[in-house]
């Protein structure tokens, strides 16, 4: 059962706007969330986390934002430079679980000049 | 580089052979994952070790599938008698200590079973 979703598969973003990455849950036990960021024929990259005791994390030009209630989080890059293009993928763990993750499916970013 | 390590980057072999992967975890990290990952999906979990002991195992993770850790410092992952359906992209992660950790990744194994 798919208990991360990445709805979007793809997003499409000018060079200096915000871009704007969505994830919704299903497991309401999830108390951990990161953002990871994957280059062609790289393993994916860490970029941000986020628990479950607060709403907001910030890490330079990247944002995660948790909605509890809605189960939902997402990510804001800004401004988006060309080197953001990637696949960006959000997963989620329970803390007593081991940092057993479950990953969505994936957002194909492009940054455009 | 002190990142993780995974060797090799890419294995091709035929169908019912046998193949084992190795990853070389960030040293001080004493938790290790396997994941797998196919094509438009993200990273699914196969198995977890802390330190030499391997603690859980995925559905996923069939008979055929073997992942040790000797001694908790590197992993070796084996698929016996391969078949079509392994081909994917096979990803180790370490982290360290308990609590709310980031995993970190190697640039993984590709399988190509033909």
């Amino acid at each position: 059962d798919q208990q991360v979703k990445q709805n979007s598969p793809s997003l499409s973003v000018q060079e200096g706007r915000i871009s704007i990455l969505n994830c919704d849950y299903t497991n309401s036990m999830f108390d951990y969330f990161l953002w990871y960021k994957k280059y062609p024929a790289e393993g994916p990259t860490f970029l941000i986390s986020i628990s479950s005791i607060k709403d907001k994390n910030e890490d330079g030009r990247f944002t995660v934002f948790l909605n509890k209630s809605a189960k939902h989080l997402s990510l804001h890059i800004v401004p988006s430079q060309p080197g953001d293009s990637a696949v960006y993928f959000c997963a989620a763990s329970v803390i007593d679980s081991w940092g057993k993750f479950q990953f969505g499916a994936g957002t194909q970013v492009v940054v455009t000049p | 580089d002190t990142g993780v390590s995974q060797d090799p980057r890419h294995k091709i072999t035929k169908r019912g052979q046998n193949v084992t992967f190795r990853c070389d975890p960030i040293s001080e990290h004493n938790r290790l994952y396997w994941y797998r990952q196919t094509l438009g999906q993200g990273p699914e979990f196969l198995t977890y070790f802390q330190n030499e002991a391997q603690l859980e195992k995925s559905r996923l993770l069939s008979d055929r599938f073997s992942a040790e850790r000797p001694k908790g410092s590197f992993s070796t992952l084996e698929i016996q008698r391969t078949e079509q359906g392994d081909s994917a992209m096979y990803l180790c992660a370490s982290s360290a200590g308990q609590g709310y950790q980031p995993q970190h990744f190697g640039d993984g194994t590709r399988l190509s079973i033909l």
